[in-house]
């Protein structure tokens, strides 16, 4: 079974510019996580998908960002305009609904760079 | 104060020895907890997780929670290089709608062979 899946894996912007970051589940889970973590701090939750539809978005920082999940598959984050403090890793994670213990599972993360 | 504190470490460990990772909360309405291990650029992995009271052993690796002192902790016996990572401890409220993962900063271990 494939793993959670993220791409790019590394994204280098110029401050101003847009940069949308793609996550895939696992399949057939219908929760999905985005985190954060920008360096030298934890990983921060930013928002939860159950299916297509935004459960908690309590984490995202500002309205620059804007995350989507079409049709409950696969979601999109996007970041526009990217500032300076945008710089982390993304990770996506999710887990199945109703599943034991709301285990999640992380996807490889994409490394944003804005400069 | 940080919802979830660990030491930073780095935490290092002969081969073979007991490693010793420990982590407070802040919300007492937490009720579940996770280890996640992160190897350098690599996806966090989920090892353990732990609910009630008490120790939870999974083959080299033991969970321990004690909720009146808002304290986890997880034990590697036998301690191999490959175990050499950061360790992640979060925790989840685990209420109706609210199952994010709140992580503490996260400790390095280093196995010395």
């Amino acid at each position: 079974e494939a793993g959670v899946t993220q791409f790019p894996s590394h994204s280098v912007i110029e401050k101003g510019q847009t940069v949308t970051l793609r996550c895939d589940p696992i399949s057939g889970h219908d929760n999905l996580y985005w985190y954060r973590r920008v360096m030298g701090k934890e990983i921060k939750f930013l928002l939860h998908f159950v299916k297509e539809s935004k459960q908690d978005e309590s984490g995202m920082p500002n309205n620059r960002f804007l995350a989507e999940r079409t049709g409950g598959t696969y979601s999109t984050l996007k970041v526009q305009p990217a500032e300076l403090e945008d710089s982390g890793v993304y990770f996506c994670a999710s887990s199945p609904q109703g599943g034991v213990y709301y285990e999640q599972y992380f996807g490889p993360g994409t490394r944003l760079t804005v400069t | 104060q940080k919802e979830v504190e660990q030491n930073s470490g780095p935490l290092s460990v002969p081969e073979g020895a007991i490693a010793s990772l420990n982590c407070t909360y802040s919300d007492r309405g937490s009720q579940s907890f996770f280890w996640y291990r992160q190897y350098s650029g690599k996806s966090p992995e989920l090892i353990m997780f732990i609910y009630s009271n008490g120790d939870k052993e999974d083959g080299r690796f033991t969970a321990q929670l004690n909720k009146a002192s808002q304290y986890v902790s997880l034990l590697i016996r036998d301690s191999q290089p490959s175990d050499s990572a950061t360790y992640l401890c979060a925790v989840n409220l685990a209420n109706f709608g609210n199952e994010k993962l709140t992580f503490g900063t996260g400790t390095r271990l280093t196995i010395i062979p």
